[in-house]
């Protein structure tokens, strides 16, 4: 069955810093790639998608771009700030938008 | 434009009891899937429905939980003589009817989840 791998947290970085969170997929057919944000005591929050290969995603800062050669939809932002603090979920979906699959979760902070 | 709505957010109960949780979803969303997620961990599919039925359940504890999604009113999760380890996060999310093929247009917008804590 389809699969989602992120890297295990907590990442911890200082304000400004470069972040990258890993997140790698198994999948049959073309999946699309979600990248979801759950801040403390709310629920999961779209924060950008793909659905095709080489398509790049990107919202408030953040990048990621689907490489089906390597399977990975990894998670990019070129200078953290406090307030992005939270659990970053990567996610997938199947060739007909259903079956959604969640990583694990990887929880950021972010310090001053 | 209202969005996915869940009530309530916190339950309390004892053990024993029963709870009900409520997820109305969005507006022209007729797929609803429930999620769990335990203190410090990812989520885990429960359940996933359109309206009068169970797609997928293979996510569901084989005893004590049930779910449902009505043709009028919100999708029901229940769970029947709550032990400890039922307490969680509850998270429910809906999405559009998927097309008939290839789409991958398909968000999964969440509500703010209910809290289940037992005594």
């Amino acid at each position: 069955g389809n699969s989602v791998t992120q890297m295990e947290g907590p990442v911890t970085l200082s304000e400004e810093a470069f972040l990258t969170i890993n997140c790698t997929y198994t999948a049959t057919g073309y999946p699309s790639l979600f990248w979801y944000v759950q801040y403390p005591g709310e629920g999961l929050q779209l924060l950008l998608k793909a659905t095709k290969a080489d398509d790049k995603g990107s919202n408030k800062g953040f990048e990621a771009t689907y490489r089906k050669e390597t399977t990975s939809f990894h998670l990019e932002k070129g200078s953290v700030q406090v307030s992005d603090s939270a659990v970053y979920f990567c996610a997938l979906s199947d060739n007909y938008g259903q079956n959604f699959v969640f990583g694990p979760g990887t929880r950021l902070s972010v310090l001053p | 434009n209202a969005g996915v709505m869940q009530n309530p957010r916190h339950l309390v109960r004892r053990r024993g009891q029963e709870a009900r949780l409520r997820c109305s979803p969005m507006k022209g969303h007729s797929h609803v899937y429930w999620y769990r997620q335990l203190p410090e961990e990812g989520l885990k599919f429960m359940v996933y429905l359109q309206k009068e039925n169970i797609i997928d359940e293979s996510g569901m504890p084989k005893e004590r939980f049930s779910a449902e999604f009505p043709k009028e009113g919100p999708s029901i999760l229940r769970i029947q003589q709550v032990v400890r380890g039922d307490s969680a996060a509850y998270f429910c999310a809906s999405s559009p009817r998927p097309s008939g093929g290839p789409s991958g247009a398909n968000v999964l917008t969440f509500g703010a989840g209910s809290r289940l804590t037992v005594l």
